[in-house]
């Protein structure tokens, strides 16, 4: 089946520390990968995504590279900030079912000033 | 806001109960989804229409819960008969599936809490 792991939480980081959450994923044929980004008492946002290896996926100056070799799709920040304390959701998709996400259990990021 | 709306955004109800919930896509995405979230967990996929058609439902979908898009646009989810275990997050998404790819976009969410 298809599934993602990712780094268990709660992570703790003050200002402008860099950011690192593991995702490894098993799927049955070439997933997508998503990273989605869940603030308190809000609902998921699309981060970033990519749909092929190597492929390397960014926004609001987070990023992560699809590395097939490795089945990884590790989410980095140079420098995080306050705001980006939220809960940060792995999730793939396979073809032929793309409208089924599988998501990992989610890391909670708590950044403090 | 053109975003995916989702109401209410929190019910209360006494086990036993049904409750239902309403979703509005964004503009002219032609698949809806409906995922449940529990808390620490990430969300799991229920069902999902292909415009007015429902093509998939999940295991966790029992026979209580019911959901329609009568018409392509707005979808409700009802659950009938609620037990405390179907408190949760329901959270409805949209897309528009093309060649280039499936972004699917989300709801904030409608919390339920049984009691």
């Amino acid at each position: 089946g298809n599934s993602v792991t990712q780094m268990e939480g709660p992570v703790t980081l003050s200002e402008e520390a860099f950011l690192t959450i593991n995702c490894t994923y098993t799927a049955t044929g070439y997933p997508s990968l998503f990273w989605y980004v869940q603030y308190p008492g809000e609902g998921l946002q699309l981060l970033l995504k990519a749909t092929k290896a190597d492929d390397k996926g960014s926004n609001k100056g987070f990023e992560a590279t699809y590395r097939k070799e490795t089945t990884s799709f590790h989410l980095e920040k140079g420098s995080v900030q306050v705001s980006d304390s939220a809960v940060y959701f792995c999730a793939l998709s396979v073809p032929g079912s793309d409208y089924k996400l599988s998501f990992g259990a989610g890391t909670t990021v708590t950044v403090r000033a | 806001d053109t975003g995916v709306s989702q109401d209410p955004r929190h019910k209360i109800t006494k086990r036993g109960q049904n409750v239902t919930f309403r979703c509005d896509p964004i503009s002219e995405h032609n698949r809806l989804y409906w995922y449940r979230q529990t808390l620490g967990q990430g969300p799991e996929f229920l069902t999902y229409f292909q415009n007015e058609a429902q093509l998939e439902k999940s295991r966790l979908l029992s026979d209580r819960f019911s959901a329609e898009r009568p018409k392509g646009s707005f979808s409700t989810l009802e659950i009938q008969r609620t037990e405390q275990g179907d408190s949760a997050m329901y959270l409805c998404a949209s897309s528009l599936a093309k060649d280039s790819g499936n972004t699917i976009y989300f709801g904030e969410g409608s919390w339920l809490t049984v009691v």
